[in-house]
């Protein structure tokens, strides 16, 4: 099955311990890119990837970092996390046609504690 | 710069009643334009998706939107609403380079 896969779905961690959240793609997709999602501002990107080591910021990319060794591989990573990190995270992939669209992993909700 | 403009945090219906989500954007090139949709504690799922071929766009579980280039919107409609439609709604724009600004969302009510 095509599918996006986020581990973990939820992850409740204290300030300032360093984490990782993967993501894996089956699609042999170029492009990867996280989305952050909070209430009453809908979704915004993070960090994106056109292929392997190529990444880029998006439009909050502070307090985030990513890497893309691997072509299925997305992983993001937050090395000192803080209360305002607490949020709902989604990784998405898309092929290289700009008119394909997303296909999203089920989220990770992280607190930040 | 692209943008897209939800209008309306929540919309409610009964069940039965037309359904109308509304969606404008901001883009300096021809658009393409996409509808997701979020069921609790799921990602998103697309729903449909215009790249200018028709501007009438049919989507999965009866959903279509129509672009209008003179409005500047894509608004999206079912004929009649069901229980299971409760959602949230994220409209899109695709800036280039496949990076897509969604909209904050309008999440649907659907009550008996």
């Amino acid at each position: 099955e095509a599918q996006v896969t986020q581990n973990p779905r939820y992850l409740i961690t204290v300030t300032g311990k360093k984490l990782t959240v993967t993501c894996s793609q089956n699609m042999n997709h170029e492009y990867m890119s996280w989305y952050r999602q909070d209430p009453g501002l809908g979704l915004r990107q993070i960090y994106y990837s056109m292929n392997v080591e190529v990444t880029d910021k998006g439009d909050v990319p502070e307090g985030y970092k990513v890497s893309r060794k691997e072509k299925r591989n997305f992983p993001l990573i937050l090395e000192s996390p803080s209360p305002n990190q607490t949020s709902l995270y989604f990784c998405a992939s898309s092929p290289r046609q700009a008119n394909y669209g997303y296909t999203f992993g089920s989220g990770t909700r992280l607190t930040v504690v | 710069a692209q943008s897209v403009t939800q209008l309306g945090s929540h919309v409610s219906v009964s069940e039965g009643a037309l359904v109308l989500l509304r969606c404008n954007y901001s883009s300096s090139v021809p658009p393409y334009l996409f509808w997701y949709v979020q069921y609790p504690n799921q990602g998103l799922q697309l729903l449909l998706k215009y790249t200018s071929a028709a501007t009438l766009v049919k989507g999965i579980n009866g959903f279509e939107a129509e672009f209008k280039k003179s409005e500047t919107s894509f608004h999206l409609t079912k004929p009649s609403a069901h229980m299971s439609d409760a959602a949230e709604y994220f409209c899109a724009v695709n800036t280039g380079f496949q990076k897509l600004v969604f909209g904050t969302g309008t999440r649907l009510l659907v009550s008996p």
